[in-house]
């Protein structure tokens, strides 16, 4: 069974910290994502990259950065978490084109 | 600009049909999707229709009108475990950007 896995399904953590979420696919995929989502609001994507070392900026990726050092692993880093970015943070993976496999999140809470 | 709408929730009881409607507006189109996400848990794949018509499978069927900017997806015989909420999203000329409704959370009651 393919699987995205997210390294951390609760997390808090205080304002100023610097975060960093970790998500590993096992499905040999290009691509690669990341979303919040906040209640009443759809997914909203933060960075995606669609190759090795390769990384382009979503729509609201301030206050974020990504690194993929290799194919198989996505990092999101909060440089200095905000109480203003607690939310439920979501990696996902694709084939080219394909549909997207989600892990099952990161609960995050900024105090 | 890009959006998708879709009701908030809905209340279906055990055994009947729901249809959850989905309207969107995007720069091109490319295909919709429709994911289940039960509370606390990933989204899961139900669907994706390119062409319009109907595309049946099992219990679930998804709809698409393109001219209409307009999908539905129709949830038969229904079950508890069917409370969940329903997201839709579109894809548009961007390649890597599917732009997503804020989900219809189904109830279903006994």
């Amino acid at each position: 069974d393919v699987k995205v896995t997210q390294s951390s399904r609760y997390l808090v953590k205080r304002t100023g910290e610097k975060v960093f979420l970790e998500c590993v696919q096992d499905m040999d995929h290009e691509n690669m994502f990341w979303y919040r989502q906040d209640p009443g609001l759809g997914l909203r994507l933060i960075y995606f990259s669609y190759d090795v070392k390769m990384k382009e900026k979503g729509d609201i990726p301030e206050g974020y950065s990504v690194s993929r050092e290799k194919k198989e692993r996505f990092s999101l880093i909060l440089e200095s978490a905000s109480t203003n970015q607690t939310s439920m943070y979501l990696c996902a993976s694709r084939e080219n084109r394909g549909s997207y496999t989600f892990g099952s999140g990161t609960r995050l809470t900024v105090v | 600009g890009q959006n998708i709408d879709q009701p908030t929730e809905m209340t279906a009881t055990e055994g009947a049909i729901v249809q959850i409607n989905c309207t969107y507006q995007t720069s091109g189109f490319n295909g919709l999707f429709w994911y289940q996400q039960h509370a606390g848990e990933a989204p899961t794949f139900l669907s994706y229709n390119v062409l319009d018509g109907l595309e049946e499978k099992g219990r679930f069927s998804s709809f698409l009108s393109r001219s209409k900017g307009y999908s539905y997806l129709l949830l038969k015989e229904l079950q508890m475990k069917d409370s969940a909420s329903y997201l839709c999203a579109a894809r548009g000329d961007s390649n890597y950007q599917l732009i997503w409704g804020a989900g219809t959370k189904l109830i279903i009651k006994p």
